[in-house]
């Protein structure tokens, strides 16, 4: 079993549509948690980063950690066909610098 | 402010060469990590280096080794290269003060034949 299980979709919504991304996790040490975008062929872009549990919102865009059920999500409002991309959830121990990953769920904004 | 940037963007090896990649850290960071990330997945960490040392490391094996250099900036050298080693290679620059907060350059994509 993978220590971050994210679904690769791929997801397709319509041009304003509100878009909901989940990973699941099963180490209890992650006390740090991301989001990153990743556009074809380029690099990882972080889009949100969360301490501990809680929610944190960034424009369109919302991050939620529940640590007990050990599931994080992020939320995007008024999607637009420049939101398609790849996302990437990672997670981290305290002070390791060791980012683990998500497999990355493909959206497709359809105009 | 300097975005952390990679060289070469592409590179094609065949079995058994050896290569090296280098990565430039964004400007005031201190730490570098070195990512591999296989088609269709997440990146996987494989070291992260900082004060010219190596500063934890990832399920690799020796033949993937690194530099840091006194300008922060980095190599990731792999030898004996295996068809399964094409990936794109990634950088992340960061403080040591927050590790988790890495920015990734655009990597580099290498293809083994």
């Amino acid at each position: 079993q993978k220590e971050v299980e994210q679904d690769p979709g791929p997801l397709s919504v319509p041009e304003g549509a509100i878009v909901s991304l989940n990973c699941t996790y099963s180490n209890s040490a992650f006390q740090y948690f991301m989001w990153y975008r990743q556009y074809s062929r380029k690099g990882p872009e972080l889009l949100m980063y969360t301490y501990s549990s809680g929610n944190k919102e960034d424009g369109r865009f919302t991050a939620q950690v529940d640590k007990s059920s050990k599931y994080i999500s992020l939320f995007i409002r008024d999607s637009q066909p420049s939101d398609s991309a790849t996302y990437l959830c990672a997670m981290s121990a305290s002070n390791t610098g060791k980012l683990i990953f998500g497999q990355g769920t493909t959206l497709q904004v359809k105009p | 402010e300097t975005g952390v940037t990679q060289s070469p963007t592409h590179l094609i090896k065949t079995r058994g060469q050896q290569v090296t990649l280098r990565c430039s850290s964004q400007s005031g960071h201190n730490t570098v990590s070195w990512y591999q990330q296989a088609l269709g997945q997440g990146p996987q960490f494989i070291f992260q280096y900082y004060r010219e040392e190596e500063n934890g490391r990832g399920n690799f094996p020796p033949r993937f080794s690194g530099l840091q250099f006194p300008n922060y900036s980095s190599e990731l050298n792999v030898n004996a290269l295996e068809l399964d080693d094409s990936a794109l290679y990634l950088c992340a620059s960061s403080k040591i003060a927050d590790q988790e907060t890495q920015y990734f350059g655009p990597g580099t994509r290498l293809l083994v034949l």
